[in-house]
This record gives structure tokens, C-alpha cells and sequence, in this order.
């Protein structure tokens, strides 16, 4: 298996302009999970989906900021319109239980730099 | 807020040594945790987990320490290795629901 994929590995974007991370999880997994790394808070939760279904979107910082899973095999993240303080490292992880019995798969991230 | 702590950021030890890095967490519920491990532009990898129910999990040269009545939990690593040099992340969910992660410790081992 190919593992989470996500894409792109890295944006640079100006502010003002939309963003759209995408994620591809692993095969047979029902539950997709974004989340977000800084310095200051570690990895944050930003939403995650059970069966194509947003379960828990409480960590979408504002309205900026969107997600959707159209199909099992497919996810967006969307931020419009994207901020200087949106500068991350975005993660997309997959696991195929609970979210808390059984460990999660990470992609590689897309580093994004809003200037 | 953040529920889970790592407040070391970085840590060095030499090769053949103990690394033991520390997690702090302040919600009660909290009844399982993981600890990841973190290479350069990779994902975190799940490395280790503990239940509640246990005071340590042992998988090779990684084992887990949970203290529940300090809300505190540790991983060693031992002997640690040159190739154990990433970030770990611990993290940590309360009944089913989501994951809380750490900042993240850096670990650097020496040869």
C-alpha cells in the first residue's frame, strides 16, 4: 500500500489567495483525520470524517477554513482566504477503527507558507 | 489549552545511553496514550501505546510509563540509537474521542 498521500508536498501562496490541500488515505480506512503542526501548539486536530462524514470539526480555527470528502478515497482542506498565521505543516492521517483503538496513518504533510 | 505537555523541547544523549522523554497531561478522563515518532519532512509513525488500565508497555527498547495519579507519562528508550533521532509526540484521547497531541520533543542521539 501507498500509504496517506497528500499534495501538494509544499505551497508557497500569497495572502488573500485560496488554498487547497488534498489527501489521499489508505485504502479500507473509514476514518480521515486533518490536523495542523506549529511550534507553539504541537499537532492540533482540525476535523475528522467517519465514512465520508464530518464527525468533529471543532478544531477549524474560522471560517476561513473548509473541508469536504466527497468520496472514501478523497479530502480537501480549503482555506480562503489564506493568512500569514495559516504557515504550517498540514497532516492528513487515516486509521481504520475508533479513533482512539487503533493508531492513525500519517501522509507526509504539505508545508504551507502564506507570505 | 493545551491538555497534553511536553515541555522539553529538545533533548541529546549519548549513544548506548537512556533517552527518556516526558509527557504531562491535565485531563482525568484521558484513558489512552500514544507516543509517535517524527522524521523530517515524513508523517508521524505510530511507535508505542498504553491503556489506562496499565502502569507500562514494553515493545523492545521502547517501553512506556504511565503515572495516572500524576497525570504523567515517560518513554525510554534503551540503548538509545543514532537512527532514534526524530521528534516524538505523545498523545492522548479520553473515551472514545479525538486525540490530543503534545508540541513534541526533539531527540538527538550522539554517536
Amino acid at each position: 500500500d501507498a500509504g496517506v498521500i497528500q499534495s501538494p508536498r509544499h505551497e508557497v501562496t500569497e495572502m488573500g489567495q485560496e488554498v487547497t490541500l488534498r489527501c489521499k488515505p489508505i485504502s479500507g480506512h473509514d476514518y480521515l483525520f486533518w490536523y495542523r503542526q506549529t511550534m507553539m501548539r504541537g499537532l492540533e486536530l482540525l476535523i475528522y470524517f467517519n465514512n465520508n462524514v464530518p464527525i468533529d470539526d471543532s478544531g477549524m480555527p474560522e471560517d476561513r477554513f473548509s473541508a469536504k470528502m466527497p468520496n472514501a478515497s478523497f479530502s480537501t482542506l480549503k482555506i480562503q482566504p489564506s493568512e500569514p498565521r495559516d504557515s504550517a505543516v498540514y497532516f492528513c492521517a487515516s486509521s481504520n477503527r475508533a479513533a482512539t483503538s487503533d493508531t492513525q496513518y500519517f501522509g507526509p504533510g504539505t508545508r504551507l507558507t502564506v507570505l | 489549552d493545551q491538555q497534553v505537555k511536553q515541555n522539553s523541547p529538545s533533548l541529546s544523549v549519548q549513544e548506548g545511553r537512556i533517552s527518556i522523554l516526558n509527557c504531562d497531561y491535565t485531563n482525568s478522563m484521558f484513558d489512552y496514550f500514544l507516543w509517535y515518532k517524527k522524521y523530517p519532512a515524513e508523517g508521524p509513525t505510530f511507535l508505542i501505546s498504553i491503556s489506562s488500565i496499565k502502569d507500562k508497555n514494553e515493545d523492545g527498547r521502547f517501553t512506556v510509563f504511565l503515572n495516572k495519579s500524576a497525570k504523567h507519562l515517560s518513554l525510554h528508550i534503551v540503548p538509545s540509537q543514532p537512527g532514534d533521532s526524530a521528534v516524538y509526540f505523545c498523545a492522548a484521547s479520553a473515551l472514545g474521542n479525538q486525540f490530543y497531541f503534545g508540541t513534541g520533543t526533539s531527540l538527538t542521539v550522539i554517536p
